[in-house]
Formats: C-alpha cells, sequence, structure tokens
C-alpha cells in the first residue's frame, strides 16, 4: 500500500464493549507505534513494537488495552470493557527503523472512538 | 525519562508576522528532534528534523543543546501554515514522545 492504513475510520461502542482498531503498517517497516489523540492531551503514547524485540508496553493507561502485532506486520489494538474516557483518535504509525538511525514516522489517518 | 513541553496550546499570530512554537525537551543524551504537522483533515506527518538542517516551507529550528530546546521559526507567516504542531523527540530504541502541540492561527 501506499502509507499507513487504519480502520475502521470511525467506530461508536457502547460502554462496556470490546473493540478492536487495526493498523496495515508499511511494508518493510520495522517499528510501528499506538498513539492516543485527544483534545488538550496531545499525542499521548501507547504501545511501540521494533522487530522481533518485546514490545514497549509503557503507555499503556490501564490493562484494559493490549495490542499485537503479528508477523512484523498488521497490528491489532484491543480495548477491553470500554469507558467513556476511551473516546478518542487512535493513530497508528510506523518507521523504516528505530534510533539512531534518523527516521520519519509515517502516521495512518486515525480510528475515531466514540464511547456512548 | 523523555520529556517534550511545549508552553503553548494556541499560538495567534497575523499573516507577514514573525513566529516561533517552543519546544524544550528533557534527555540526557544525543537525542533525535523532530517537528510534526498535521493540517486540517490531513493526517500528522513531518515537517523537518534537527539533523538534517533544513528550511521546510520556510520553517527553521535550530537544537540548543545548552537549553534543551527546539524552537520552530518562520519570518513570515502565511494563512497556509494554520495547523497543529507537535514536537517530538527520539533516541536509541524508546519510541517517539511527542509534546501536547501548539495550534498555530495566522490571522488574515
Amino acid at each position: 500500500g501506499a502509507g499507513v492504513s487504519q480502520s475502521p475510520s470511525n467506530k461508536v461502542t457502547e460502554k462496556g464493549k470490546d473493540v478492536e482498531l487495526r493498523c496495515d503498517p508499511i511494508s518493510g517497516h520495522t517499528a510501528l507505534y499506538w498513539y492516543r489523540q485527544s483534545l488538550g492531551q496531545g499525542l499521548e503514547f501507547l504501545i511501540y513494537f521494533q522487530g522481533n524485540s518485546a514490545p514497549d508496553k509503557s503507555g499503556l493507561p490501564s490493562d484494559r488495552f493490549s495490542a499485537e502485532r503479528t508477523g512484523g506486520s498488521v497490528s491489532t489494538l484491543t480495548i477491553q470493557r470500554t469507558q467513556q474516557e476511551d473516546s478518542a483518535v487512535y493513530l497508528c504509525a510506523s518507521s523504516l527503523a528505530a534510533a539512531p538511525v534518523n527516521t520519519e514516522a509515517f502516521f495512518g489517518q486515525g480510528t475515531r472512538l466514540t464511547v456512548v | 525519562a523523555q520529556r517534550v513541553t511545549q508552553p503553548e496550546k494556541l499560538l495567534s499570530v497575523f499573516k507577514g508576522a514573525p513566529v516561533e512554537l517552543k519546544c524544550n525537551y528533557s534527555y540526557s543524551g544525543s537525542p533525535e528532534l523532530f517537528w510534526y504537522v498535521q493540517y486540517s483533515r490531513q493526517r500528522l506527518q513531518l515537517l523537518l528534523r534537527h539533523i538534517s538542517r533544513e528550511s521546510i516551507k520556510g520553517f527553521t529550528a535550530d537544537l540548543n543543546k545548552g537549553e534543551t530546546s527546539f524552537h520552530l521559526k518562520k519570518p513570515f507567516a502565511q494563512e497556509e501554515d494554520s495547523a497543529m504542531y507537535y514536537c517530538a523527540l527520539h533516541s536509541g530504541n524508546t519510541p517517539l514522545v511527542f509534546g501536547k502541540g501548539t495550534r498555530l492561527s495566522v490571522i488574515a
């Protein structure tokens, strides 16, 4: 594909339901990030995958959040028992490599999650 | 821990006026610093990186290690510069860390 693709673009869910957000990174990119974008909070780091290394989960806000990356490519972010405060735009990004190589992160268009 | 601070949530300037978007960081090593921009209804995208020492769309940013700053500057703002700007830091194998962003509004 031409860029990072995320699906769905919009998701409305009822409080308490589980949701899955998908990210297709650029082919060959070894690094993949998930961020949450909300008003006043900027870009909040959630989780980072780099090659075969164990993911950096330090940004996940609670144990209701989890993510996996299968085969070093597609990633799924799962939010269990959604709460209204989970409403935000979830952004995925990928890059060719990790630092110290100077790299550029390419972002998807995001998934707007609304919990009602 | 790495941290990026953008003190201004909103910055409004008149067209043709100089612009400076502030960014300070905390990191003890030698980080890579970036500015990302998000125009209305578009994806977040890289604007410039400190290591390239380039000028993109008239914007420049100089890394000042003494002041741990990476402020973004443009001598004459244009209406099309109105967007959300994020400063970001990357080092080693740690994730890319962003500031909370500054919304720039250029008034005609």
